[in-house]
């Protein structure tokens, strides 16, 4: 089994509309990140967590909200979805060497 | 603003022929890491190269860090088809903030 996991792996949804993005690791790592990836953009960070009680915000975090709900599971929320977050959505954790481990993505569309 | 520039963007060899890519950056790195990411997928750790580090060696994959240039290197050896990916370089700042770079993306014709 992926030691790192992301639901949905695919979801178009319409404007307005509430989604939550779903990752879940069984690494054991306490770092937990999400981040999008667009065209020519690279990766930019949303939030990242250091523990349950940590969470933090990253270089792109208007429009997302994030919830820590156990050491192995970190959700990311769209509250009312916008097309520019249209993109290929990341979940990663990273190991006390520094080295992370990423999920397969989320492709979202927003119509 | 993207802390990681790689060069080129795109490269085309022959399978047998090596790969070298650059990443440059733009501020004091705590270590810089290389990620291979296949079409749509999630990114795979390859290689992490210290601040104090100059070069490394994992099989077929050499990397080089001069940090007073504030650039890096990934060396591909003997290339394959099946190393047909887009490469990032990662540079960390700090212990937390990971800066992607755009990315190289390299494909191997058999």
């Amino acid at each position: 089994d992926a030691d790192v996991t992301q639901t949905p792996r695919n979801r178009i949804t319409k404007t307005g509309k509430r989604i939550m993005l779903e990752c879940s690791q069984t690494k054991g790592h306490d770092r937990m990140y999400w981040y999008r990836q667009d065209p020519g953009l690279g990766l930019r960070l949303i939030y990242y967590s250091f523990d349950v009680k940590d969470i933090n915000k990253g270089e792109i975090s208007d429009g997302y909200s994030v919830s820590r709900q156990a050491q192995a599971k970190f959700s990311l929320s769209l509250e009312s979805a916008i097309p520019n977050q249209t993109a290929l959505y990341f979940c990663a954790t990273s190991a006390s060497s520094g080295e992370q481990y990423f999920g397969p993505g989320t492709r979202l569309t927003v119509t | 603003s993207q802390q990681g520039e790689e060069d080129p963007q795109a490269l085309s060899i022959q399978e047998g022929e090596n790969a070298t890519m650059n990443c440059s950056y733009k501020t004091s790195i705590n270590n810089l890491q290389w990620y291979r990411q296949n079409s749509g997928r999630g990114l795979v750790h390859l290689i992490l190269i210290r601040s104090n580090e100059r070069e490394k060696h994992s099989g077929r994959l050499r990397v080089t860090l001069d940090t007073s240039k504030k650039s890096s290197s990934l060396l591909i050896t003997a290339s394959r088809a099946a190393d047909t990916a887009s490469y990032f370089c990662a540079t960390v700042l700090g212990t937390y903030k990971y800066i992607f770079g755009t990315g190289t993306r390299l494909k191997v014709l058999a």
